[in-house]
């Protein structure tokens, strides 16, 4: 089993559409909690970084943690098609070497 | 603010051929830093990281090899390419100070061997 779950798509929707992109994990023990979002042939860039449970949100993104569950989630209002890309949910436990551990990535298309 | 820099963005080698991929950072000190490989259609998987000046850890034993001669440089080398050494590679740089700090990317290097 791997420590992140994250299915990988595609996911396909209509401008406008409420997007949820979700990851489940089996480490009790992360505590920090990213979403990055990939363009094609670009470096994935950060999106949401929030810290044990509960909700963020930023303009149209909102990041949403549920510990007790070890599930995260991202949820993207309004999507628009400058949204379609890979979405990479990441996590790291309290050490000083910032290891990640990455999800597969979600690859979303938003149709005009 | 800090930036980082990969290049070349796109390299065609042949097999068997050495490999030396550069990667700096600036605006900051002393970070960690990372070499991630990422197949097509799939995850990232990290190579190797640094949290300091020739502190190098391997997580994938293979043909590749990586360096950190200064405290915001990385470099990744190999020997002797091999086909499957082909794919995207990014560097990474995080904050070295306190914990579960995010990791920011490079745009990487698209490597192709023939």
């Amino acid at each position: 089993q791997k420590e992140v779950e994250q299915d990988p798509g595609p996911l396909s929707v209509p401008e406008g559409a409420i997007v949820s992109l979700n990851c489940t994990y089996s480490n009790s023990a992360f505590q920090y909690f990213m979403w990055y979002r990939q363009y094609s042939r670009k470096g994935p860039e950060l999106l949401m970084y929030t810290y044990s449970s509960g909700n963020k949100e930023d303009g149209r993104f909102t990041a949403q943690v549920d510990k007790s569950s070890k599930y995260i989630s991202l949820f993207i209002r309004d999507s628009q098609p400058s949204d379609s890309a890979t979405y990479l949910c990441a996590m790291s436990v309290s050490s000083n070497t910032g290891k990640l551990i990455f999800g597969q990535g979600t690859t979303l298309q938003v149709k005009p | 603010s800090q930036t980082i820099h990969q290049w070349p963005a796109t390299l065609v080698q042949p097999v068997g051929s050495p490999l030396s991929l550069e990667c700096t950072v600036e605006g900051t000190s002393n970070p960690n830093l990372y070499w991630y490989r990422q197949a097509a259609g799939r995850g990232l998987q990290l190579l190797f990281y640094s949290v300091g000046i020739g502190q190098i850890s391997s997580e994938v034993p293979q043909n590749l090899s990586a360096s950190r001669p200064q405290d915001r440089q990385f470099i990744l080398s190999s020997k002797k390419l091999l086909l499957s050494d082909s794919g995207f590679y990014l560097c990474a740089w995080s904050s070295g100070t306190g914990f579960g700090q995010p990791q920011h990317f490079g745009d990487g290097t698209r490597l192709s061997i023939l």
